[in-house]
């Protein structure tokens, strides 16, 4: 079974433009979650979502925002850029189970995005 | 509000030698996930071992043990024999028990395994 994929792998922006990152989860996967990863602020929660909706949410400004559609599949955008958000942006996918107990969550290979 | 510590931001050492990673947790829930994740130097996260709050056995699966101590609120890690192929980032991490596909992670480990 094929891992979580996202695209690009690599991206440099200048501030102000603005991004948009895409995860495939694993097949059969429903709930895609983000997370950001810096070396000053380690591995942050952005946002998770399942069956199109937006569960839960980190502490992150509105210019971070996210969607997923029918397949699961899922894409952030990140608006008017800052230096600061340079970083690893990391996808994760994971069932959940039908109990809604927490899954275990799989990861794909990030997106570097640098800003300049 | 959760919370992870891994005290050890990196630890070296020799070939073989056996090496214990901290994890010290704090969450208010009354039941919850435990995880281990390893992070190469490619970037991807790979998972090693989820725990539940209920199991409070240790776990073996080859070289990598698992101990979970809910009295102190520890989860450790300890690698046997260490190869060089195990010098990776290591993070701990937590979650709630249901609904919250969040997980809340310690800073990381810096493991290197010296030949």
């Amino acid at each position: 079974k094929a891992g979580v994929t996202q695209t690009p792998r690599y991206l440099i922006k200048t501030r102000g433009q603005q991004v948009t990152l895409s995860c495939s989860p694993i097949s059969g996967h429903r709930s895609v979650s983000w997370y950001q990863q810096t070396p000053g602020q380690g591995l942050q929660f952005l946002f998770e979502y399942f069956s199109e909706t937006q569960r839960n949410k980190g502490n992150f400004p509105g210019r971070f925002s996210g969607r997923q559609f029918s397949n699961s599949r899922s894409e952030m955008n990140v608006s008017t850029l800052e230096l600061g958000d340079s970083a690893l942006y990391l996808c994760a996918s994971s069932l959940p189970t039908g109990t809604g107990s927490t899954d275990t969550q799989y990861f794909g290979p990030g997106t570097r995005l640098t800003v300049l | 509000a959760q919370k992870v510590t891994q005290a050890q931001t990196e630890i070296s050492v020799v070939e073989k030698e056996d090496v214990t990673l901290d994890c010290v947790y704090e969450t208010r829930d009354t039941t919850y996930y435990l995880f281990w994740y390893k992070q190469p130097p490619s970037g991807e996260l790979v998972f090693l071992i989820r725990r539940n709050s209920f199991d409070e056995q240790n776990e073996i699966s080859g070289r990598y043990s698992w101990n979970f101590q809910k009295s102190t609120s520890s989860f450790n890690f300890t690698i046997t024999a260490s190869q060089v192929v195990d010098s990776a980032v290591y993070f701990c991490a937590l979650s709630s028990f249901q609904g919250a596909q969040k997980l809340v992670f310690g800073q990381g480990t810096r493991l290197t395994i010296n030949p």
